[in-house]
């Protein structure tokens, strides 16, 4: 069985472009989780989806991120304008059901020069 | 708030040295904790957790043990392999499902 994977693994960009982070949960799983790990402090959540339904966005730093998950199954995470202070490692996990481990992809590494 | 305070890092053992890593937590609730671990170039992955108080969680060598009174989940291991370095989160939930809240992770390097 496939894991959680994250798309891309490293990104580079200049501040003000746009990024797009892909995570496609393991097959099955309702719950989505999306994490991002700044200048190697804590693990900070972002958001939880439910199927398509965002059941929790409060982690959101502010509306230069856009999270969404088409027809239940893969994310994306866009950042637009990208700032230097976005840069960090964003992490994807997911979950069966309410009460189920959460699985982790490997993250992807951004960083906004 | 949640929240979780591990101890600074990072840890340089020998192997074969005895490993502990503190963590502590505040909580609104009766929160599930956790320790996740990250090996280079891998994403996280759960090490062991404990759901209430008493609790012990044991995996790959690795104890915690969940105590209400001093909150607390120390994780500790008698005898660190090379293989054990990573990066350590001790993490908690207070829903089974809902959002994790993590530490600031501890590096741990174990030289042969």
């Amino acid at each position: 069985e496939a894991g959680v994977t994250q798309f891309p693994s490293h990104s580079v960009i200049e501040k003000g472009q746009t990024v797009t982070l892909r995570c496609d949960p393991i097959s099955g799983h309702d719950n989505l989780y999306w994490y991002r790990r700044v200048m190697g402090k804590e693990i900070k959540f972002l958001l939880h989806f439910v199927k398509e339904s965002k059941q929790d966005e409060s982690g959101m730093p502010n509306n230069r991120f856009l999270a969404e998950r088409t027809g239940g199954t893969y994310s994306t995470l866009k950042v637009q304008p990208a700032e230097l202070e976005d840069s960090g490692v964003y992490f994807c996990a997911s979950s069966q059901d309410w009460t189920g481990q959460a699985f982790f992809g490997q993250g992807t590494r951004l960083t906004v020069v | 708030g949640n929240s979780v305070t591990q101890m600074e890092g990072p840890v340089t053992l020998s192997e074969e040295a005895f490993l502990t890593i503190n963590c502590t937590y505040t909580a609104t609730g009766y929160p599930s904790l956790f320790w996740y671990v990250q090996y280079p170039g891998e994403g996280l992955q759960l090490l062991l957790k404990a759901t209430k108080a008493d609790d012990k969680g044991s995996n790959k060598g690795f104890e915690a043990t969940y105590r209400k009174e001093t909150t607390s989940f120390h994780l500790e291991k008698g005898s660190v392999q090379v293989s054990d370095s990573a990066v350590y989160f001790c993490a908690l939930t207070e829903t089974s499902g809902s959002r994790l809240t993590f530490g600031e992770g501890t590096q741990l390097t174990v030289n042969p």
